[in-house]
């Protein structure tokens, strides 16, 4: 139980387009997601709260604007990396807790290449 | 401001017992985290102390003193494949968490 999917896994998109990325949780419904990135050989960062029906909850210094984030059922939540460069090449990985639950199930991550 | 401090490298050998540290500071504090990341995949659960004391899931143990801000992860009869990064994590209100920098674990033969 308590698995969380995104895809893609991979892609390498140009510089100036936009990338979506989904999460999914697959046996449980999750009211929040949350969305990390993280560079190689570093933390993950989280970069934002993704809450069912409402807006996203952003982290200080994430662009809310470049980072569009939709979670329009329990059970997925996006995020679109608008106009992407280079340096928003990162693994991305999104998260999820079954309701009334603690614990922070991870996705597999989507490791985005922007050229 | 709020920081997690943990080793960046520790190498141990096979069979062995390795202790990774983690101190904390931070607001609105319920509990810490432990999660394993493989190079290129996910992490991992591991274990969570929202209590003072030991935490024991096999070969893992996982500590808490709440009155100092630090925890232990440990590690017994340490096998090949326990090669990996080692991330604390706390956990805060609306269950956000907080990571470390993270202990990358070496396991020789």
């Amino acid at each position: 139980g308590a698995v969380v999917s995104q895809h893609p896994s991979r892609v390498i998109c140009k510089s100036g387009t936009s990338v979506k990325i989904e999460c999914r949780s697959l046996d449980f419904q999750a009211t929040t997601m949350f969305w990390y990135r993280q560079f190689p050989k570093q933390s993950l960062m989280l970069m934002a709260t993704s809450n069912e029906g409402s807006k996203a909850t952003y982290e200080q210094g994430v662009e809310k604007d470049k980072f569009l984030i939709n979670h329009a059922s329990l059970t997925l939540s996006t995020l679109t990396v608008t106009s992407a460069h280079p340096e928003d090449s990162s693994f991305y990985i999104c998260s999820a807790s079954p309701q009334g639950t603690d614990t922070q199930y991870f996705g597999p991550g989507t490791r985005l290449t922007v050229l | 401001g709020q920081s997690l401090e943990q080793p960046s490298e520790v190498t141990a050998v096979e069979g062995a017992i390795v202790q990774i540290n983690c101190t904390y500071q931070t607001s609105g504090f319920y509990g810490l985290s432990w999660y394993q990341q493989h190079d290129g995949g996910a992490p991992t659960f591991l274990s969570y102390n929202a209590l003072d004391g030991l935490e024991e899931t096999g070969r893992f143990s996982s500590f808490l003193s709440r009155s100092d801000s630090y925890g232990y992860l440990l590690l017994q009869e340490l096998q090949m494949k326990d090669s990996a990064s080692y991330f604390c994590a706390v956990r805060k209100g609306g269950n956000m968490l907080t990571f470390g920098g993270g202990t990358r674990l070496m396991v020789k033969p």
